[in-house]
Order: C-alpha cells, then structure tokens, then sequence
C-alpha cells in the first residue's frame, strides 16, 4: 500500500508567480485535504475535497485554490505568490469525508517565494 | 473559535527519563483529539487519536495520552524516551461535526539529552 506523494519536494519561485503543488492519495482514499505549515509553526488547514468538490476551507484568499482529479489525487493552485507564502505544503488524504479516523499526510513540498 | 494551546514551545530530557507534553484545548463540546510526531523535512504521523470512550489512550512507539474533560487537557505521556523520540510534536483537535478540519496547534520541539 502507498503512502500520500507530493511532487515536487522543494520549489523556489518569485514573488507574483503561480505555482501548482501535486499530491496522490494514498490507494482507498476519496478525501484530500491542504495544509500550510510555516517556519516553527503548527500546519493551517487551507481546504479539503470530497469526490471532486470543495468540502471545506480555511481562512485563505481565493488566489489559493485546488482540484480534485477522479482518481482522487489533487492539486494546489497558488496565484500572485507573496513572500508570506514561503511555507511547507502539507497534503493529506483519508477514507472519507469528515471521518474522524486522522488522516495519513505526505512529506510536504518545501515552497520558497523570493 | 476552536483553538489547541502547546504552553511549551521546547523540551529537553535525558534518554530513559519519563516525558509528558502539555495540550489544552478550547472548544464547546468533546472533539476528536490527536497528537502527531514530525521528523525533520518530514510530513505528519500519526501517534494516537481519542474520540470517545476510555480516557486512556495508547498509540505507537510507547506514547499513551490522556483525555481530562475537566482541565479541557490531552497531555501525551511516554514512560522512557530513545533519542530517536527528537521530533516536532503537534496536538490537534477536529470539531465532531466536521472532523475533515484538523486545527493544530503550534508545536513542542523535544530534545533528547545523552
């Protein structure tokens, strides 16, 4: 069985770029979920999709924005990137939607805006 | 708003000594609670979840975390800590009605004396 992969793992990009970060679910998973952890801090939930749609979202501007492909793996968007978007990008997939069961989370992509 | 308190931002202890950190939780009603280890570079694992039932709970490698209604506390215990205990622990809290947001707080470093 394989774990959650996120692609690529270290990014480096200047500030007004867009970037796409890619994550797989692990195999049996229909629920994926963003995370964005900054330096010392605990990761932020930035929003979730169930089958496709938008199950959920946190306290982030529109220019974050993600999809959900049919074999369940994802991607996120981040349009006119700031410095305060330096951050590691945290994915995270489970067996379903709102189940409490946590949920097995990737390695993350290292994201550095300069 | 639901929030996760981690009062010590570091920790040491020497290897074999016993290890408690600390996690107060706000929040309305019992939510599903979790604490997770991170590994430098690393993503999230999972180390133990309560969501109802016996107060006592046991995950992996040795942790054991106790859930205190009274003091809104789930401090995660270990008997003996091994240097390969040295990691970012997170505490996390899901609301029961939408456990598809995971709210973290803001991490205990553990350091590991010789």
């Amino acid at each position: 069985e394989t774990g959650v992969t996120q692609s690529p793992t270290h990014l480096i990009k200047t500030r007004g770029q867009q970037v796409t970060l890619r994550c797989s679910s692990q195999s049996g998973h229909n629920t994926v979920s963003w995370y964005q952890q900054a330096l010392g801090q605990g990761p932020q939930f930035i929003f979730q999709y169930y089958r496709e749609e938008e199950n959920g979202r946190g306290n982030f501007p529109p220019r974050f924005s993600g999809l959900q492909f049919p074999n369940y793996s994802s991607e996120l968007n981040v349009n006119a990137l700031e410095l305060d978007d330096s951050a590691l990008y945290l994915c995270a997939s489970s067996a379903g939607q709102g189940e409490p069961y946590g949920y097995t989370f990737g390695s993350g992509t290292r994201l550095t805006v300069v | 708003a639901q929030s996760v308190t981690q009062p010590d931002i570091h920790i040491t202890v020497s290897e074999g000594a016993s290890l408690e950190l600390r996690c107060n939780y706000s929040y309305g009603a019992t939510p599903y609670l979790f604490w997770y280890v991170q590994s430098p570079g690393q993503g999230l694992q999972l180390l133990l979840k309560y969501f109802s039932g016996d107060t006592l709970v046991q995950g992996i490698k040795g942790f054991e975390a106790e859930f205190k209604r009274s003091q809104s506390s789930f401090n995660l215990r270990k008997p003996s800590v091994h240097w390969s205990d040295a990691a970012e622990y997170f505490c996390a809290v899901a609301p029961y009605s939408s456990a598809s947001k995971i709210i973290f707080g803001s991490g205990t470093r553990l350091s590991i004396r010789p």
